[in-house]
């Protein structure tokens, strides 16, 4: 398998442009899971989902940004209007789904698209 | 509501002399603990995980971890730092129990230098 595949790997565009970061995760996973990290704040979650549906968008910074899943093997994540603050490396990460005896709890991560939003 | 902390920012050691890492973490019910590392410009890799069992977790690249519920805390070792084992380690928790909201959860990171 092929990984996490992101894209673009790396966006420059000016504030009030629209974003649109892209993610395939690996087949079979169940959960899909959008992070974004800087330096000044780390690694934080934005959106998950499981099964395609969004389970919780509560890290999700304001109503610019909005994720879909329209599908099991893509998934995006769009900002709109992009402003400076959202400059940061945006990451997909998927997971296989959590059973008892065999699950494996790992999440596989992409290599990140790094945004500067100027 | 889970957390992770990692209470050094930045841990220095010689190539040759072993390393830790400290993390300590916030759970409710029993916790999966993880590792992973980030070299530069790069995503994050699986180290090694704690799901159940023995207490000393081995993992890539000649890394441990011990599990210690008592303190809960999960140190990451090495008994031989490389200068190549410079990177950006995370700890995490991730709570699988059910109803749980499954997300992982990573702390701050500590950035480990290997000096030759």
């Amino acid at each position: 398998d092929a990984g996490v595949i992101q894209s673009p790997r790396h966006e420059v565009t000016e504030m009030g442009q629209e974003v649109t970061l892209r993610c395939k995760p690996i087949s079979g996973h169940d959960y899909l899971f959008w992070y974004r990290q800087t330096m000044m704040r780390g690694l934080e979650l934005l959106i998950y989902f499981n099964n395609n549906v969004p389970i919780d968008d509560s890290g999700m910074p304001e109503d610019r940004f909005s994720a879909k899943m329209p599908n099991a093997s893509f998934s995006t994540l769009k900002i709109q209007p992009s402003e400076p603050r959202d400059s940061a490396v945006y990451f997909c990460a998927s997971s296989p789904v959590w059973r008892e005896r065999s699950g494996t709890g790992e999440l596989f991560f992409g290599e990140g698209s790094r945004l500067t939003v100027l | 509501a889970q957390s992770v902390a990692q209470p050094e920012d930045q841990v220095n050691v010689a190539e040759g002399n072993p390393l830790t890492v400290k993390c300590t973490y916030s759970v409710s019910g029993n916790p999966y603990l993880f590792w992973y590392v980030q070299y530069p410009n790069r995503g994050l890799q699986f180290l090694l995980k704690y799901i159940t069992g023995d207490n000393l977790v081995k993992g890539s690249y000649g890394f441990e971890a011990e599990f210690n519920k008592s303190q809960t805390s999960f140190h990451l070792k090495k008994p031989s730092a490389l200068v190549s084992d410079s990177a950006l380690y995370f700890c995490a928790v991730r709570d699988i129990r059910p109803g749980s909201a499954r997300q992982l959860t990573f702390g701050s990171g500590t950035q480990l230098t290997v000096l030759p």
